[in-house]
């Protein structure tokens, strides 16, 4: 089964401008999470998205927003960019919503990795 | 809302030690605590996790202990291998009130030959 891929891989934007990242799940998974991880900050919470509904979102401003396709694919958004938007974005995937009764293994993607010049 | 401390934030250990990292959360409605290792350059992968129904969780080198009436829940990693070597967050999130999981800031552990 092939993992979680994201796209693209790396991204070098200027502030002012926006960005869209991708992810594709797991064959089958049904969850996206987004999570940004940065040095300072560690990993920290974006929003989850199943069956084309965000479930719950973290404590970003609303420039961060995203949403899920019916393949479960989601895109992720950051409108008029920040030199702090600077970090790695990670998308993870599960068969069920996270925090769901059932099995529950969050999958992570590569990353991408936006610097914001 | 939620806040989950993470300690320390650096450990080393000798080789064949022992290693523990300590996390406290705030909400007391959590009720689901994963434990995430992330290598260098790498993706983080899920280790372990429990739930609040239960004290502790063990498979294989690795254990998990929870104190739901102190609030805090601690992993122990026993016989350490040098492929050990990475950083480890916890993580904290209730299906009672709100999902949002929330992570430590991570512990980098190092594995000393």
């Amino acid at each position: 089964k092939a993992g979680v891929t994201q796209t693209p891989r790396y991204l070098i934007k200027t502030r002012g401008q926006q960005v869209t990242l991708s992810c594709s799940p797991i064959s089958g998974h049904r969850s996206v999470s987004w999570y940004q991880q940065t040095p300072g900050q560690g990993l920290q919470f974006l929003f989850e998205y199943f069956s084309e509904t965000q479930r719950n979102k973290g404590n970003f401003p609303g420039r961060f927003s995203g949403r899920q396709f019916s393949n479960s694919r989601s895109e992720m958004n950051v409108s008029t960019l920040e030199l702090g938007d600077s970090a790695l974005y990670l998308c993870a995937s599960s068969l069920e919503a996270v925090l769901s009764s059932s099995y529950n293994e969050q999958f992570f993607g590569p990353g991408t990795r936006l610097t914001v010049l | 809302g939620e806040n989950v401390e993470q300690h320390p934030s650096t450990l080393s250990v000798q080789e064949g030690d022992s290693a523990v990292i300590k996390c406290t959360y705030s909400d007391s409605a959590s009720n689901y605590f994963p434990w995430y290792k992330q290598e260098l350059g790498k993706r983080p992968q899920l280790i372990i996790d429990i739930r609040s129904n239960v004290g502790e969780k063990k498979d294989q080198r690795i254990a998990v202990t929870l104190n739901k009436t102190a609030k805090h829940f601690s992993l122990h990693i026993t016989e350490t291998q040098p492929e050990d070597s990475a950083v480890y967050f916890c993580a904290a999130s209730s299906d009672v009130r709100d999902d949002k999981i929330i992570f430590g800031k991570g512990t980098r552990l190092h594995i000393l030959p």
